[in-house]
């Protein structure tokens, strides 16, 4: 399994850009890359997934360099209703039970 | 309505007594998952089930079971409940995705459970 490494916490403020990083220096060749969104006493909610280079919908966009040893979670101009916990998780297909959550990065949106 | 329903929302209950979480599901999928969340930390898997003939064991399924009445319906169980269970509870279903995506976990809005 993939392990992931992704700050505890960051602080930003509304209108700015965040990005969060995830390690994963022993992704597989077939692993792809997923990151959801927990609010609290919610259940976590899938922003966006990819493989390599760039994926974009409407929520976020993900940017994984060539070797796929981290990838970036970008969310354009954060408002105070993106503070949340977001997961980085690595696992290939077919494989959901190997999905693992660690801690997430806990996202504070100042005003 | 919810794709991912999971009974009761709360739940207080005394050491020693077996308490039952039920989920229901509107998506249509074959993959279902119960999760555990403790305060500050990521989610553990249970248990997973990809069928309903299918039930598997997670990292932490000591102290629990599940039964997986339908394809809609997976539900677990505490035979004997004791405070450290205490914590929110959630249950997934998955897509499983289509060659061209991976698997895509969708959550029901999770049940606090707190064992006194």
């Amino acid at each position: 399994l993939a392990k992931t490494t992704q700050p505890i916490s960051m602080d930003s403020y509304e209108g700015q850009e965040v990005n969060i990083t995830c390690s994963h220096n022993n992704i597989a060749t077939n692993d792809y890359i997923t990151w959801y969104q927990q609010f609290p006493s919610q259940g976590p909610r899938f922003i966006i997934q990819g493989y390599k280079t760039k994926v974009t919908n409407e929520v976020a966009s993900l940017f994984i360099p060539a070797d796929r040893k981290s990838s970036t979670l970008s969310l354009p101009r954060v408002s105070l209703s993106d503070t949340a916990v977001y997961y980085c998780l690595v696992a290939g297909p077919n494989y959901g039970q190997n999905f693992v959550f660690g801690p997430g990065t806990r996202l504070s949106v100042l005003p | 309505d919810a794709d991912v329903t999971q009974t009761p929302r709360n739940r207080i209950t005394k050491t020693g007594k077996r308490i039952m979480l039920e989920c229901s599901q509107t998506k249509g999928h074959d993959r279902m998952y119960w999760y555990r969340q403790d305060p500050g930390l990521g989610l553990r898997l249970i248990y997973y089930s990809f069928d309903v003939k299918d039930i598997n064991k997670g990292e932490i399924s000591d102290g629990y079971s599940v039964s997986r009445q339908a394809q809609a319906k997976f539900s677990l169980s505490l035979e004997s409940a004791i405070p450290n269970q205490t914590a929110l509870y959630f249950c997934a279903t998955s897509d499983p995705g289509d060659g061209a995506t991976n698997e895509k976990l969708f959550f029901g809005s999770g049940t606090q459970l707190s064992v006194l």
